[in-house]
């Protein structure tokens, strides 16, 4: 497509339920990353895909965060078990890996996830 | 390792009044520096960026940052604020080597008076 696509945009869901985020990156940008953006926090790392690599998840903060990439396209980003400290929008972003555009990310407008 | 500091959560400037974003960041190797903003409901957006060359660098609605290696900043400055560059601005970091991951500060928030 033409830009980042998240879904879904805006999801309110009970502290203990699971929640899953997609994000659908730019067609042949081979790098995808997830960020956390809370007030005041600024973006925090979460998870990182490359390829056919495996992923770096050094940013996850906890074990019932989980992201799958498949087809080395669409991603998805699992938390269990949310918890109110999970509330934060989630933004997604890809990018081309080598040559000039190597460094620039498009992120998508990213999905707000409220944790009642 | 890297890491990004925004001093001052929030801006605020009059229309038309020069506008001074700080960053200044941390580094082990030559970086690569970024500014990002995002409007309101809006998702983040390149504004621009310096890799090699002229430290120099303009972007885009005028916006233009300097590269300075002995201060370790990276501040972005407009010569004239308008009312439609009220948004969120974000400054990174990343390693010109290995990972491709960036760093980002905590944000700025510029407000814009008329």
């Amino acid at each position: 497509g033409a830009g980042v696509s998240q879904s879904p945009s805006n999801k309110v869901t009970e502290k203990g339920k699971d929640v899953e985020l997609r994000c659908d990156p730019i067609s042949g940008h081979t790098a995808l990353y997830w960020y956390r953006q809370s007030l005041g926090q600024g973006l925090e790392f979460l998870i990182y895909f490359q390829g056919n690599s495996a992923p770096d998840k050094s940013g996850l903060p906890s074990d019932r965060f989980s992201a799958e990439r498949t087809g080395g396209s669409v991603s998805t980003l699992t938390i269990q078990r949310t918890q109110q400290e999970d509330s934060a929008v989630y933004l997604c972003a890809s990018s081309l890996v080598g040559g000039t555009g190597a460094n620039v990310l498009t992120f998508g407008a990213g999905s707000r996830l409220t944790v009642l | 390792a890297q890491s990004v500091t925004q001093l001052g959560s929030h801006v605020s400037v009059s229309e038309g009044a020069l506008v001074l974003l700080r960053c200044n960041y941390s580094s082990s190797v030559p970086p690569y520096l970024f500014w990002y903003v995002q409007y309101p409901n809006q998702g983040l957006q390149l504004l621009l960026k310096y890799t090699t060359g002229a430290t120099l660098v303009k972007g885009i609605n005028g916006f233009e940052a300097e590269f300075k290696k002995s201060e370790t900043s990276f501040h972005l400055t407009k010569p004239s604020a308008h009312m439609s560059d009220a948004a969120e601005y974000f400054c990174a970091v990343r390693p010109s080597g290995g990972s491709y991951i960036p760093t980002f500060g905590r944000g700025t928030s510029l407000i814009v008076h008329p």
